[in-house]
């Protein structure tokens, strides 16, 4: 049972690349949800998803964009790179449940250190 | 506007000292509020969580914590800090919307132990 991964660990891009950034949980949880975090700002949403085939807008989903073709795969993507997005990526995941809210633990991957020069 | 203050930036306490990380929250409704650790190039672990009942949580690595509904608190602590405690420590608390729970983090705690 590996919990939440993420790759890559590190990648610098240049603006205007794009790039995905993989995330895979394997507890069969419906909920996924990506981070960033910047110095001394906490962590902020930027998608998150519910279950297979359904995503929303998180707080700063500006600049990404987001799929869930599986319950276990969440990938972020990012289209046209720029130096504000230089961030920690978080990608986490709880168990969820099919209906209404829930408020089970969130379990968190490593984290993807993205730079944009 | 739901929001997690952390009012302490930085930390610094000797091992074997006591520590009292705080937390203040706005919410209008009883809150769920969490605690995460994270540890240098790792990802976020829960250290406990409060949603009723007794205010008194105890969580992993020996750290509790104490909901204080009239302070609008939750602060963190931990009689006795090991060198090994030395990371970042988020506040968080659960803003239900739409029908979904997300997660508002506080901008962290960084604690450094002193042998």
């Amino acid at each position: 049972n590996a919990g939440v991964t993420q790759t890559p660990k590190f990648r610098i891009l240049k603006i205007g690349q794009s790039m995905t950034l993989q995330c895979a949980q394997d507890m069969n949880h419906n909920y996924m949800y990506w981070y960033r975090q910047d110095p001394g700002m906490g962590l902020k949403l930027i998608y998150y998803s519910v279950g297979a085939g359904i995503t929303d807008k998180g707080e700063v989903p500006n600049g990404y964009n987001v799929s869930r073709s599986t319950t276990e795969d969440f990938p972020l993507r990012l289209e046209l790179a720029a130096p504000s997005q230089t961030s920690v990526y978080f990608c986490a995941s709880s168990r969820g449940t099919s209906a209404g809210h829930s408020t089970d633990t969130q379990y968190f991957g490593p984290g993807t250190r993205l730079t944009v020069l | 506007a739901q929001s997690v203050t952390q009012p302490d930036i930085h930390i610094t306490v000797s091992e074997g000292a006591s520590l009292e990380l705080r937390c203040n929250y706005s919410y209008g409704a009883t809150p769920y509020l969490f605690w995460y650790v994270q540890s240098p190039g790792q990802g976020l672990q829960l250290l406990l969580k409060y949603f009723s009942g007794d205010t008194l949580v105890q969580g992993i690595k020996g750290f509790e914590a104490e909901f204080k509904r009239s302070q609008s608190s939750f602060n963190l602590r931990k009689p006795s800090v090991h060198w090994s405690d030395a990371a970042e420590y988020f506040c968080a608390v659960v803003l239900f919307s739409g029908g979904y729970n997300k997660l508002i983090f506080g901008a962290g705690t960084r604690l450094a132990v002193h042998p």
